[in-house]
């Protein structure tokens, strides 16, 4: 079946500096993609969508300029977390959807742990 | 808003038992409702996806159940094993099939050998 990678799966970084996130869809076109936020113990929150080529959606209350969304390519979706600081801590994981049958695919998770 | 719940947030069962977990949601203008499984620091597992036109959904031991004028959706495990231990989500989604989820969050599942 459609896989979607996701790397790092862990990150520990230094407050002030900026990770950045991949999102691959292995053997289909991701023409969508979805990147969420998940504190502990909580739902999984929307933070962007992204077409490829366009710009990416951001949902009400997520900083656009501090959380980098780039779809230049059908495989290829990235986070980069600027500036990140320990609120930034969380799990963010993405999901693809693209033709022939249009499902939702995640990636498995990057814990981003700011100190 | 759309709100999606899900109670109770854990559950710990002995091994054989049926279970059925709850799913409610606020508006109930869906384009469909989807149960996923987590494993602890790991990526979501699609279980099942029950379309707003569809009742039930079924895979292996899993039943799905979507009552969409009361909100409500269940998810049914027949003969829980160990390895159904994680946590499952619901989502809704209200734009059509490329649209963003809507999740609960999720209820943690014990099952007890």
């Amino acid at each position: 079946g459609a896989v979607v990678s996701q790397h790092p799966s862990r990150v520990i970084c230094k407050s002030g500096t900026s990770v950045k996130i991949e999102c691959r869809s292995l053997d289909f076109q991701a023409t969508t993609m979805f990147w969420y936020r998940q504190f502990p113990k909580q739902s999984l929150m929307l933070m962007a969508t992204s077409n490829e080529g366009s710009k990416a959606t951001y949902e009400q209350g997520v900083e656009k300029d501090k959380f980098l969304i780039n779809h230049a390519s059908l495989t290829l979706s990235t986070l980069t977390v600027t500036s990140a600081h320990p609120e930034d801590s969380s799990f963010y994981i993405c999901s693809a959807t693209g033709p022939p049958n249009e499902k939702l695919f995640f990636g498995s998770g990057t814990q981003l742990s700011v100190l | 808003k759309q709100e999606v719940t899900q109670i109770p947030a854990a559950l710990s069962v002995p091994e054989g038992e049926n279970l059925v977990l709850n799913c409610s949601f606020t508006d109930s203008a869906i384009y469909n409702l989807q149960w996923f499984r987590q494993d602890p620091g790991k990526g979501l597992t699609s279980l099942l996806l029950i379309q707003s036109s569809q009742r039930e959904q079924t895979s292996g031991r899993l039943n799905a159940s979507l009552d969409k004028s009361s909100g409500r959706s269940t998810l049914y495990i027949a003969a829980s094993q160990p390895g159904d231990s994680a946590t499952y989500l619901c989502a809704v989604s209200i734009a059509g099939a490329n649209s963003k989820l809507t999740f609960g969050k999720g209820i943690t599942l014990s099952v007890r050998p």
